[in-house]
């Protein structure tokens, strides 16, 4: 059973272009949670996403940052007009059941550097 | 609101010493409790969490942790490490209320296991 998978891994983009990152989640996992890592700083919740709803999106910035999870395919978080603030690791993670105590699983991650 | 303080960003350890890695929480509800672990350049792995029940939790690897209401604490323990312990370790909290909570993360802790 393949664990969560990301791509790419890497990304490099200079400012103001857009970045698109993609998360396949577990088979039979259809909650999906994005995460931002700064260096020397914890995750940061950024968006939580059921198939083709997106149900909390508190943790994302207001503007340029995007998220979606269609009925086929894997989740998507593309971010618009890149600024070196973006600079970070990016982190999927999905799990089966809504309930609170519910193990996430994570995938590998996008390091996205914006020049 | 939920938080978590782990106080320690780095803890160097010789092998097969024991290792204790703080992490306190606050919440002004019941909750859940989470250690995952951070290979470098690699998504996070649960090492245990902490439902209900015993307040002793064993996870994977050798880990444990003993969940403190009092003090709002979930220390992580391990009576020997090894070099491959070498990695990062984040504590992080979920309310225990039922449904969709969002997870929130520690700060992190480095552990460097010196041969």
């Amino acid at each position: 059973n393949a664990g969560v998978m990301q791509n790419p891994r890497h990304l490099v983009r200079r400012r103001g272009q857009e970045a698109r990152l993609r998360c396949s989640p577990m088979k039979g996992h259809s909650h999906v949670y994005w995460y931002r890592q700064l260096p020397e700083e914890g995750l940061k919740f950024m968006v939580y996403l059921q198939k083709e709803n997106i149900i909390d999106e508190s943790g994302m910035p207001k503007e340029r940052f995007s998220a979606e999870f269609p009925k086929e395919g894997p989740s998507i978080l593309r971010i618009q007009q890149v600024v070196r603030g973006d600079s970070a690791a990016y982190f999927c993670a999905s799990s089966p059941l809504l309930a609170g105590g519910e193990t996430q699983y994570f995938g590998p991650g996008t390091r996205l550097l914006v020049l | 609101a939920q938080s978590v303080t782990q106080l320690d960003s780095q803890v160097p350890v010789f092998e097969e010493a024991p290792v204790e890695l703080r992490c306190n929480y606050s919440s002004s509800v019941s909750v859940y409790l989470f250690w995952y672990v951070q290979y470098p350049n690699q998504g996070l792995q649960l090492l245990l969490k902490y439902l209900s029940g015993s307040t002793l939790v064993k996870g994977i690897n050798g880990f444990e942790a003993e969940f403190n209401k009092s003090q709002t604490s979930f220390h992580l323990r391990k009576p020997s490490v090894h070099i491959s312990d070498t990695a990062e370790y984040f504590c992080a909290v979920t309310p225990n209320s039922g449904g969709y909570q969002k997870v929130t993360f520690g700060t992190g802790t480095k552990l460097q296991v010196i041969p």
